[in-house]
């Protein structure tokens, strides 16, 4: 039984350009969320999703965007990227419940 | 507001020897609180969760926890580390056991031979 998969494992960009990430949630959840964890520090709430609407987000701004499809997984989309979004982010899921399976990660690093 | 603080960033244990990470929050009610591990380059496990039931709570790998109110604490602890306990842990507060997590900055555990 799979866990809670992201893709993809490491990606670089831009300034100024998008990028989106995936996420498949453990089988069984039905809720997603997204963390930001910058060097050091430890992961900050980006979003939450449920029944494919966004039920709660965190302190970040609208260039931060999400989806969740009709198999629970879900995408982050970050639009113009600020050299500051270069973080590891952490897809987490469950069902209903606060997440409690992540996944590995996604390393993104903006240049 | 919620706010999780975790004293000490670096915690340095014999094998062997108690393991007592600190962690303090803030909320302005009765928290869900909740410790997970990091291994390098993964994501992070769920090692144990406080939701308002028992206030001794055990979770995975020999790590249990207490949540104190009148000290606003939920430290972990193990009796004996072990070489493979070495990684990152983040205690986090919740206002329920749905959506948004805070965490704190986490805590560096070594364990030397």
């Amino acid at each position: 039984d799979a866990g809670v998969t992201q893709s993809p494992t490491h990606l670089i960009k831009t300034r100024g350009q998008q990028v989106t990430l995936r996420c498949s949630p453990k089988s069984g959840h039905d809720t997603v969320s997204w963390y930001q964890q910058a060097l050091g520090q430890g992961p900050q709430f980006i979003f939450q999703y449920y029944e494919e609407e966004e039920r709660q987000r965190g302190n970040f701004p609208d260039r931060f965007s999400g989806h969740q499809f009709p198999n629970y997984s879900s995408e982050l989309n970050v639009n113009a990227l600020l050299l500051g979004d270069s973080a590891l982010y952490l897809c987490a899921s469950s069902s209903g419940g606060t997440a409690s399976d992540f996944g590995p990660g996604t390393r993104l690093t903006v240049t | 507001a919620q706010s999780v603080t975790q004293l000490g960033s670096h915690v340095s244990v014999s094998e062997g020897a108690l393991v007592l990470l600190r962690c303090n929050y803030s909320s302005s009610v009765p928290p869900y609180l909740f410790w997970y591990v990091q291994y390098p380059n993964q994501g992070l496990q769920l090692l144990l969760k406080y939701t308002s039931a028992a206030t001794l709570v055990k979770g995975i790998n020999g790590f249990e926890a207490e949540f104190k109110k009148s000290e606003t604490s939920f430290h972990l602890t193990k009796p004996s580390a072990h070489m493979s306990d070495a990684a990152e842990y983040f205690c986090a507060v919740s206002f329920s056991n749905a959506g948004k997590s805070t965490f704190g900055d986490g805590t560096t555990l070594t364990v030397k031979p």
